[in-house]
C-alpha cells in the first residue's frame, strides 16, 4: 500500500511569489492534515479535513494560507505571496476513520515538502 | 542514556545500550499519547502509541511510560542500533480535537 506522498520534495522561491503544495493522502482514509514545522521549532497543526469539508483550521497562520481538498481525495496548500518566515517543512498527514480504528486513529506522515523562501 | 526532551534535544548513546527519551506534555485533558520517529529528509514515522487508561505499553524493542500525575512520557528503547539515529518526538492528542500537538523532539545519536 502506497503511503502518504508529497509533492514538491523541495520548493525555492523568492519573497511574493506563489507556491502551492500537494498532498495524496493513504487511499481510503478521509482524514487529511496539514502540518509545518519552522526552523528550530516544533512540528504545528495547520489544518483537518473530513473528506472535502474543514473540520479544523485553527492552526492557519493568516489569510496568506489557503488550503483546498476538492473531491476528497488529494489537498493542495497555496502561500500567496510568501514571506521569509513561511519557511520551514510543510507534512502532511492521513488517517482513517477513527470509527474503524477503534476510537483512535494513527496519522500517517509523508515525507514533506521543504520550503524556502528568499 | 537519558534525555529531559526540552532542556536537553540531544541524547547520544552507545550501541547496545539502552535509551531513554523523556517528554513532558501540556494538556491533562489529553488522553493518547504517540511517537514518531524522524530519519533525515524523511516525514515522522509512527513507533508506538499509548491510550491514557494505560500506564505502559510494550512494541518491539521499545516501551512507552505514561505518566499522568506528572504528566510525564517516555520512551524506552533496548538494545539501540544505528538504524535508531534520528529525531523523536512526542505527540500528544485531545479526543475529539483530533489534531497532534508535538514536542519539540529529541535528537538520538548512536555512537559505535
Amino acid at each position: 500500500e502506497a503511503g502518504v506522498t508529497q509533492f514538491p520534495s523541495h520548493s525555492v522561491i523568492e519573497k511574493g511569489q506563489t507556491v502551492t503544495l500537494r498532498c495524496d493522502p493513504i487511499s481510503g482514509h478521509d482524514n487529511l492534515y496539514w502540518y509545518r514545522r519552522v526552523m528550530g521549532k516544533e512540528i504545528k497543526f495547520l489544518l483537518h479535513f473530513v473528506k472535502e469539508s474543514k473540520q479544523d483550521e485553527s492552526g492557519m497562520p493568516n489569510n496568506r494560507f489557503l488550503a483546498e481538498r476538492t473531491g476528497g481525495t488529494y489537498s493542495t496548500l497555496k502561500v500567496q505571496p510568501a514571506e521569509l518566515e513561511d519557511s520551514g517543512v510543510y507534512f502532511c498527514a492521513s488517517s482513517q476513520d477513527p470509527r474503524l480504528a477503534g476510537g483512535q486513529e494513527t496519522q500517517y506522515f509523508g515525507p514533506g515538502t521543504r520550503l524556502l523562501v528568499l | 542514556g537519558e534525555s529531559v526532551g526540552l532542556h536537553l534535544p540531544t541524547l547520544s548513546v552507545q550501541e547496545g545500550d539502552n535509551s531513554i527519551i523523556n517528554c513532558a506534555y501540556s494538556n491533562s485533558a489529553s488522553d493518547y499519547f504517540i511517537w514518531y520517529k524522524q530519519e533525515s529528509g524523511k516525514g515522522p514515522q509512527f513507533i508506538i502509541d499509548i491510550r491514557s487508561n494505560m500506564d505502559k505499553r510494550q512494541g518491539q524493542r521499545v516501551t512507552v511510560l505514561l505518566n499522568k500525575t506528572v504528566k510525564h512520557l517516555s520512551l524506552q528503547i533496548a538494545a539501540t542500533q544505528p538504524g535508531d539515529s534520528a529525531v523523536y518526538f512526542c505527540a500528544e492528542n485531545i479526543w475529539g480535537a483530533q489534531k497532534l500537538v508535538f514536542g519539540q523532539g529529541t535528537r538520538l545519536t548512536i555512537n559505535p
